[in-house]
């Protein structure tokens, strides 16, 4: 299973652009990426989801470089409500278990 | 998206009593569903990876006899804590997958059972 890195944490205020940046180094072949928001005494819940190149849906954008061996997350223009943690993840692609092993997440704090 | 609910959201127990929480794919077949638990400012920890039909495989470290898992029929799985104790108090997710669907589908994830033991 890829191992994915990111920053603990980070801050923003309203109305910014915010990018989050996921490393993964080892991410195999058949692997998506993907993106979770989580807030407190919640379930994930699911962003969004590429293979590489950009993918854009109408929360978010997800960038993917041709080695895919990162990945940025880009929320457009945050509200308080954006406040939450953020998880990258492997998406396993060619196990028959497909599992999910969640990382530390970044927590993302918007400000006023 | 697709809708995992979880039940219950809370629950408290007394010590030496068991628990079940369940977990049902509402509008898909979940082929492979995942339970998770989380502590308090900490990320999910996969506890095990059930198909339905199958007995559940258990990540290292987590004791299959005192997390019971079943996972019954393509819309429910079930995790069972026996004779909880207050170290057991948590956060637990489950999560569903429906593999038929091809290797990308994502993920969905219940809204969590907060399970307090005293």
């Amino acid at each position: 299973l890829a191992k994915t890195t990111q920053p603990i944490s980070m801050d923003s205020y309203e109305g910014q652009e915010v990018n989050i940046t996921c490393s993964h180094n080892n991410i195999a072949t058949n692997d998506y990426i993907t993106w979770y928001q989580q807030f407190p005494s919640q379930g994930p819940r699911f962003i969004i989801q590429g293979y590489k190149t950009k993918v854009t849906n109408e929360v978010a954008s997800l960038f993917i470089p041709a080695d895919r061996k990162s990945s940025t997350l880009s929320l457009p223009r945050v509200s308080l409500s954006d406040t939450a943690v953020y998880y990258c993840l492997a998406l396993e692609g060619s196990s028959n278990t497909g599992k999910l092993i969640f990382g530390q997440g970044t927590t993302l704090q918007v400000k006023p | 998206g697709a809708v995992v609910s979880q039940h219950p959201s809370w629950v408290i127990c007394k010590s030496g009593t068991s628990v079940k929480i369940e977990c049902r794919s509402l509008d898909f077949q979940a082929t492979t569903m995942f339970w998770y638990r989380q502590f308090p400012k900490q990320s999910l920890m996969l506890m095990a990876t059930s198909n339905e039909g199958s007995k559940a495989t258990y990540e290292q470290g987590v004791e299959k006899d005192k997390f019971l898992i079943n996972h019954a029929s393509l819309t429910l799985s079930t995790l069972t804590v026996t004779s909880a104790h207050p170290e057991d108090s948590s956060f637990y997710i489950c999560s569903a997958r429906d593999l038929s669907r091809g290797p990308g589908t994502e993920a969905f994830f219940g809204q969590g059972t907060r399970l307090t033991v005293v």
